[in-house]
């Protein structure tokens, strides 16, 4: 089982819909919970980032970790053609390195 | 502040032969990072260093790679010699912090060994 699990997608929906991005991961020490977005031939950038479980807010972003189940959400509120990217979920605990999901494309389509 | 610099931007090379890519970070930023990017595996980390010294090259994958900053303002990741199963897309980041809170990538160098 690999240690941090991403739907890669394609996933397209229309302009203005709330997105869900998801991913589950399987070491219950990772402590550090970060989403990434990148650009078509960019490197990726830090979008969110959560200590251990809860949610964290920013503008039409909100990232929510479930400890519990292992699971980590990204919401995107009123989508706009410019969020079309790929979606990197990461997690990272002190003793070791950062894990990085492989992505999930994301299309908004106007 | 121009961000973190990358060179070069595309390589295509031969199978054999040494390749070398470099890396300017952010002035300031105390940790530099090599990253790796393939659709098979995704982005892995391959080392890290703080303050110049390597911290952290478990995610190497082989002697055949090799990493250095001489100074805080360079760092360079060499391949030696070089495979088809090495053509990826390489990030360098550099940040202030290890969390990567702060962290801020490269444009990356886009390897094809032939």
């Amino acid at each position: 089982q690999k240690e941090v699990e991403q739907d890669p997608g394609p996933l397209s929906v229309p302009e203005g819909a709330i997105v869900s991005l998801n991913c589950t991961y399987s070491n219950s020490a990772f402590q550090y919970f970060m989403w990434y977005r990148q650009y078509s031939r960019k490197g990726p950038e830090l979008l969110m980032y959560t200590y251990s479980s809860g949610n964290k807010e920013d503008g039409r972003f909100t990232a929510q970790v479930d400890k519990s189940s292992k699971y980590i959400s990204l919401f995107i509120r009123d989508s706009q053609p410019s969020d079309s990217a790929t979606y990197l979920c990461a997690t990272w605990n002190r003793d070791d390195k950062i894990i990085f999901g492989k992505g999930t494309r994301l299309h908004i389509l106007p | 502040d121009a961000g973190v610099i990358q060179s070069p931007r595309h390589e295509v090379t031969e199978m054999g032969q040494e390749v070398t890519l470099r890396c300017k970070p952010i002035s300031g930023h105390d940790y530099l990072f090599w990253y790796r990017q393939t659709m098979m595996r995704g982005l892995e980390l391959l080392i890290y260093f703080n303050n110049n010294v390597p911290i952290d090259d478990s995610g190497m994958p082989e002697d055949r790679f090799s990493a250095k900053m001489p100074n805080a303002s360079f760092s360079t990741l060499k391949i030696q010699p070089s495979e088809p199963r090495d053509s990826a897309v390489y990030f360098c980041a550099s940040s202030l912090e290890l969390l990567n809170t702060e962290a801020f990538f490269g444009q990356g160098t886009r390897l094809t060994v032939v």
